[in-house]
């Protein structure tokens, strides 16, 4: 079974400035997706951003970015310029071939002024 | 309106009552799934069905049944409530027809309390 690691239960990081979240992950299959998604106080999963194993460019979508390591099956997302509302729960997901998103347990991150 | 929608959005019921949430979705996707999501646990997949007569079991799914009634909609019963079931509840949605990029899409979610 794949397994998504979270290993930051909280961060905190100031407004403006730049935070990482990391996620690990195991597995065996070679084609796969990744994903980081966005849970604010609301409760709404929201999709931050993907990425496809069997591609090495890392994806960007605006302020977010991510560094896809395949060997190291590591896939951290970097929140540039932080904004108040960026503050939520980060999931890291897994999706494999033919089957369901596996979570990792949750970033809470914290955004100061 | 909302492409993936949850009723109801917030219930508090009793152990060993029967209570069925329901997932609607207008987006036209033919994969549904039910997850939980508990504190400190992220979500853990419940079932999913990959089109109307395909459905599985998912990570955790004692205590739970399903139907998929139509491609738009797929509801989840619990036969006899208990409180450890009590849980925010998330339906999404995928296309498989988008290929590898297949994206799931959640819906708003369901608070469960159960006394």
């Amino acid at each position: 079974a794949q397994t998504v690691t979270q290993s930051q239960p909280e961060m905190s990081v100031q407004e403006a400035e730049t935070v990482t979240l990391s996620c690990t992950y195991d597995t065996s299959e070679s084609d796969y997706y990744l994903f980081w998604y966005k849970q604010p106080p609301s409760r709404q999963m929201i999709l931050v951003i993907r990425q496809e194993a069997y591609k090495q460019q890392n994806a960007t979508e605006n302020r977010f970015s991510v560094n896809f390591q395949k060997a190291a099956k590591s896939f951290s997302l970097k929140i540039s310029d932080s904004q108040l509302g960026d503050a939520a729960m980060y999931f890291c997901a897994y999706l494999g071939p033919g089957y369901a998103l596996n979570f990792g347990k949750g970033t809470s991150l914290l955004v100061t002024p | 309106d909302a492409d993936v929608t949850q009723t109801p959005r917030n219930r508090i019921t009793k152990t060993g009552k029967r209570i069925m949430l329901e997932c609607s979705q207008t987006k036209g996707h033919d994969r549904m799934y039910w997850y939980r999501q508990d504190p400190g646990l992220g979500l853990r997949l419940i079932y999913y069905s990959f089109d109307v007569k395909d459905i599985n079991k998912g990570e955790i799914s004692d205590g739970y049944s399903v139907s998929r009634q139509a491609q738009a909609k797929f509801s989840l019963s619990l036969e006899s409530a208990i409180p450890n079931q009590t849980a925010l509840y998330f339906c999404a949605t995928s296309d498989s027809k988008q290929g590898p990029t297949e994206t799931q899409y959640f819906g708003p979610g369901t608070r469960l309390l159960v006394l």
